[in-house]
């Protein structure tokens, strides 16, 4: 699986939007951009994931460059719920026999900080 | 509808004894994967199945092992326990043959003393 690059901490207003970047370089054309998100203590939740379009859903929104080699996690108005670590994660969207395909390599992701 | 649930919350050990953590995904979902995360750090891929195979696992010495029913619950087993080992231990399941989007349970916090 190709590796991810995140900022190690970000910080942002409550009631502002919170744009989290992940370079992904050497992602190949079969792989797709997960984001998942971790809050103190609690088992990662998935928000969004997408292969090389612009997705959105309740929580958030995904921008992928059209090299596909960053994304940027948009949360539109970040609340202080949010504060969480955030995960960016590359994978093959094949069945077992990618064998590559389970190795989900999560990283020490983003910690966003939402204060008042 | 229930999500992945792991048993037990909390387990403390000594060293040198043996861990058992169970797994119960998804309804529905036969592939079940194991993460180690140990205090601060990021998550460790450790194993993954899949209709009761081991289909792959991650770095780890051979006493972390684990197996999956035909219920596809899961355990995870960890002999001759080393302090070391102490972690949140998360289990998360997925479609068939690693489709989709991870869902994960609250984890299985080990202790070793």
């Amino acid at each position: 699986d190709a590796k991810t690059t995140q900022p190690p901490s970000m910080d942002c207003a409550e009631g502002r939007a919170a744009n989290l970047p992940c370079n992904h370089s050497t992602i190949s054309g079969n792989e797709y951009v997960y984001w998942y998100r971790q809050i103190h203590s609690q088992g990662p939740q998935y928000i969004i994931h997408g292969l090389k379009n612009n997705e959105t859903n309740e929580m958030a929104s995904l921008i992928i460059t059209e090299d596909r080699k960053s994304s940027t996690l948009i949360l539109p108005h970040a609340t202080l719920r949010d504060t969480a670590v955030y995960y960016c994660i590359v994978r093959v969207a094949g069945g077992w026999d990618t064998g590559t395909a389970s190795k989900l390599t999560f990283g020490t992701g983003t910690r966003l900080q939402v204060t008042l | 509808e229930a999500g992945v649930t792991q048993s037990p919350t909390h387990l403390i050990k000594t060293r040198g004894q043996q861990a058992t953590l169970r797994c119960s995904p998804i309804s529905g979902h036969t592939s079940v994967y194991w993460y180690q995360q140990a205090l601060g750090l990021g998550l460790q891929f450790l194993l993954w199945y899949d209709e009761g195979e081991e289909r792959n696992r991650g770095n780890f010495p051979p006493r972390f092992s684990g197996r999956q029913f035909p219920n596809y619950s899961s355990e995870l087993n960890v002999n001759a326990l080393e302090l070391e080992d102490s972690a949140l231990y998360l289990c998360a399941s997925s479609l068939a043959a690693g489709l989709g989007e991870l869902f994960f349970g609250e984890g299985s916090r080990l202790t070793v003393l």
